[in-house]
């Protein structure tokens, strides 16, 4: 079975400062995707950035981006000049890219990410 | 326009009520799910319509009770909850079962 795992509860990082949020997963598949996920106080799960397995190069999406290394099933998010809009839950999550709806969306524990001005 | 819209925001319920939670999306996605969560939890499916047909049912109890009436529009009908069924329901959409999620702001459902 596939497993996600976020190993840090709670980060914290200064205004303009930049962090890194950690994902590593388990699977014996070759075709997926991965995600995260931003979910603010105000609730709503938002897109940040998706990557889909066969692609070599790292996804970026503005002041995100991540580090992909698939040998080391290893999916990490780095904030570039971090913003107080970018507080929030991170969560990582997992699928793979065959099987249809029946193709659960797995999800990791989350990162607490807060931001100090 | 990657809108997924709910309604109500927030609803309260005795546990004899009967209410229905409605979710909306014109993105011609033809995958919609429904999620509970729980404060600082990651979401837990409950179910998946493919197509209007219902794909997934997580074991969710019978006191929940889907329903897809067209491609647009989900449903979760609410019977005979506990306290404990009190969460904030997400529903989220996919253009595809293999395609990113796109989530709606929830419902923050309580029971008392």
């Amino acid at each position: 079975a596939q497993t996600v795992t976020q190993s840090q509860p709670e980060m914290s990082v200064q205004e303009a400062e930049t962090v890194t949020l950690s994902c590593t997963y388990d699977t014996s598949e070759s075709d997926y995707y991965l995600f995260w996920y931003k979910q603010p106080p105000s609730r709503q799960m938002i897109l940040v950035i998706r990557q889909e397995a066969y692609k070599q190069q790292n996804a970026t999406e503005n002041r995100f981006s991540v580090n992909f290394q698939k040998a080391a099933k290893s999916f990490s998010l780095k904030i570039s000049d971090s913003q107080l809009g970018d507080a929030a839950m991170y969560f990582c999550a997992y699928r793979k890219n065959y099987g249809g709806a029946t193709n659960k969306l797995i999800f990791g524990t989350g990162t607490l990410l807060a931001v100090q001005p | 326009d990657t809108e997924v819209t709910q309604t109500p925001k927030h609803l309260v319920m005795g546990m004899t009520n009967k209410k229905s939670l409605k979710c909306e999306q014109h993105m011609g996605h033809r995958a919609m799910y429904w999620y509970k969560q729980k404060a600082k939890k990651p979401p837990e499916l409950m179910f998946v319509y493919s197509y209007e047909k219902l794909s997934i049912n997580e074991s969710v109890p019978s006191r929940f009770s889907p329903e897809c009436p067209n491609s647009s529009l989900l449903n979760l009908h609410l019977h005979a909850l506990q306290p404990e069924d009190s969460a904030l329901y997400l529903c989220a959409s996919s253009l595809a079962g293999s395609y990113e999620q796109y989530f709606g702001p929830g419902t923050r459902l309580t029971v008392t």
